[in-house]
Formats: structure tokens, sequence, C-alpha cells
């Protein structure tokens, strides 16, 4: 059974910290994602992944950054969290092995105050 | 650039009723299509993808048709059950599928 999994599930950070959102899949993808669900903006892609040490910027990458030590492990950064910031975050892997279907971990919601 | 979208926020229906979820694409390419569901409290899932023209993907009783001359891929289902109550996002993805792009989302709310 794929598996992705993200932690904390719940946080909530005051405005001006850092924030750090983990995700670990042991699906063996190459591939991994970090996007954000926002009602009204469906799930929209903030950095993604092609293997260990790489990072890509997504449709809205400002304010985050990406990590990617492993092929297990892909992190998000909020540096300095903003009340902008305030949504249910995903992590995802998926590769063209699977036809790049993704799996999707159960979500990270982040409070900002 | 490349996206999704799907017309209905909200949809509401009542048991055996058929539904439909609108979805056109826009893309500069010839993108694969998707559709996924999320039940509350958990992660998007996969349901079904098409990858040509004409192409029909289903799964679990729903289908949706590739029309690449409308640009759409409108989900359907001839008769929902409470059970189908979710959020169905579509979604394309080009180049090697790489990277998806996801809908805004549409709530379907199933009455008994």
């Amino acid at each position: 059974e794929a598996a992705v999994t993200q932690s904390p599930r719940n946080k909530v950070a005051v405005t001006g910290g850092k924030v750090t959102l983990s995700c670990n899949q042991t699906n063996n993808h190459n591939n991994m994602y970090w996007y954000r669900q926002d009602t009204g903006h469906g799930l929209r892609l903030i950095h993604y992944s092609y293997g260990a040490g790489s990072t890509e910027k997504g449709d809205i990458p400002d304010g985050y950054k990406a990590s990617r030590p492993s092929q297990e492990n892909f992190s998000l950064i909020l540096e300095l969290a903003t009340p902008s910031q305030t949504s249910v975050y995903f992590c995802a892997s998926g590769d063209r092995f699977s036809g790049n279907t993704l799996y999707f971990g159960e979500g990270s919601r982040l409070i900002v105050v | 650039g490349d996206s999704v979208t799907q017309t209905e926020g909200q949809v509401a229906l009542s048991e055996e009723d058929f539904l439909t979820i609108h979805c056109n694409y826009s893309a500069s390419g010839y993108p694969a299509l998707f559709w996924y569901v999320q039940y509350p409290g958990e992660g998007p899932q996969f349901l079904f993808r098409a990858s040509r023209d004409k192409e029909k993907g289903s799964s679990r009783g729903f289908e949706a048709t590739y029309d690449k001359g409308t640009t759409s891929f409108h989900l359907r289902k001839a008769s929902v059950q409470e059970s189908d109550s979710a959020v169905y996002y579509c979604a394309l993805g080009m180049s090697n599928y790489n990277v998806l792009y996801f809908g805004s989302g549409t709530k379907l709310t199933v009455e008994p």
C-alpha cells in the first residue's frame, strides 16, 4: 500500500515564526510535491522535486522554501510565517512509472496567528 | 499557462440522481486528464485518467471522456449514492505528467 505521511498534522504558529512541514513516502517514487488547499482555489502547487537534492518552484512559491534531503523525505519551510499562509498543506508522491498517479498524505493544517 | 476550470463549486443531489461535473481545460500541448476525489479529513485520491482524444476513463461507476474538440473531461455518474459525497477535482498533466495542475474542486453532497 502506497504511503505518504505528513507531520505535524496540526500546527499553530505565530506571525514571523519559522514553520517546517515534513513529508515521508515509502513508495520509492522519484517525484514529490507540496500543494496548499484553500476554498475557491482548489489545490495549488508550491514546490516539487524530481529526486534527492532537487527542488523546483511551482505556481505559488513565494514565502516558501523546500528541501529534499533523500528519496523519502521532502520538507516545506516557511521562514517567516504570515497569516496568509494559514491553509491545509498536502504532500504527494508519484512518478512516470505510476502514470504519475499522485499519492497524497492526509494533510497538515496550519494556522498562523 | 496550462489550467483547468470547474464551473460548479457545489452540487447537491438526491440518491439515484444523475451526476455531471463539468471540467474544461486550457493547455498548449496534449495533456493527460485526471479526476481525483477527496473525502472529508483525507487527502485526494486518484479516481481515473485519460491520455488521448476520445479515451474514456472510469472507476467506481464514474466516467469521463477526453474531448479534445471541446477541451473537456466532464465527470458523470448515472446514479449517485450518499457515500459519493466528497470533493471532486479535475486535473491535467503535461510533459511527462511530472506536474499536475488541479481545478478549484466541486463539492458534491448527496442526500438520502
